[in-house]
């Protein structure tokens, strides 16, 4: 099975700072690799996809890198609708894996 | 717009078969492009894969419940199923269905928490 390792596992932060959020596979996945979004009582939301591609209507302050092993997302200016706890999700083979996850929190 | 929806009991017994369904609208499970899984959550914690099964009754497993879950499918009813058996208070979480493609899990049913108490 291919695992996640994602870090940091939370971070504190103010609106205005660059956030970046790092995934690491034990295998390569190619660029199959998506991110997601949760608050708390909602399902996870799907902000990237395919390492690097945006999801449609999702702002253009995320964004994601990496291919192979080693994956990042990028807030570039955090905005108060963004704390919020975000996971990663490889989908290059079964079983799918999430990373632990990182809780972004209010500084 | 695609929607699933997970129902079933909210509380399990120790040893019981936990059961849910998803409803899927919007869009057929009969799909050759998609997949649907079951994904749970612990309470404040992060996300762990169940399982998968695409119509034509291709399904696997993670490993680490495979020997107690059973996934199934109802194409017409556009429906699928988790059987979890032999539960324990460690499976107590929230269960949410998703449809999975080639680029990972696009929609999501809202979760639902089952607990396991006697």
């Amino acid at each position: 099975d291919i695992q996640m390792t994602q870090s940091p596992s939370s971070l504190s932060a103010s609106v205005g700072d660059r956030v970046t959020i790092t995934c690491r596979a034990t295998q390569g996945i190619r660029n199959d690799l998506g991110w997601y979004q949760q608050k708390p009582g909602k399902a996870p939301k799907r902000l990237i996809y395919a390492a690097s591609s945006l999801q449609n209507g999702v702002p253009s302050r995320f964004s994601g890198s990496g291919s192979g092993t080693e994956f990042t997302l990028t807030i570039s200016s955090l905005q108060p609708e963004d704390f919020a706890s975000y996971y990663c999700l490889q989908y290059n083979s079964f079983p799918r894996t999430f990373g632990q996850g990182t809780k972004v929190e209010i500084k | 717009q695609v929607q699933l929806q997970e129902s079933g009991p909210g509380l399990v017994k120790p040893s019981q078969t936990l059961s849910l369904t998803c409803t899927v609208s919007g869009a057929s499970i009969s799909s050759d492009d998609y997949h649907w899984s079951w994904i749970r959550q612990y309470p404040g914690k992060g996300l762990e894969w169940i399982g998968a099964i695409h119509y034509n009754g291709w399904t696997y497993y993670n490993p680490s419940l495979k020997s107690r879950v059973t996934i199934s499918v109802d194409t017409s009813k556009n429906q699928f199923s988790l059987n979890v058996n032999s539960v324990t208070a460690a499976d107590t979480a929230v269960y949410s269905c998703a449809r999975g493609g080639e680029r990972g899990y696009s929609y999501w049913g809202q979760g639902m928490l089952v607990t396991v108490s006697s």
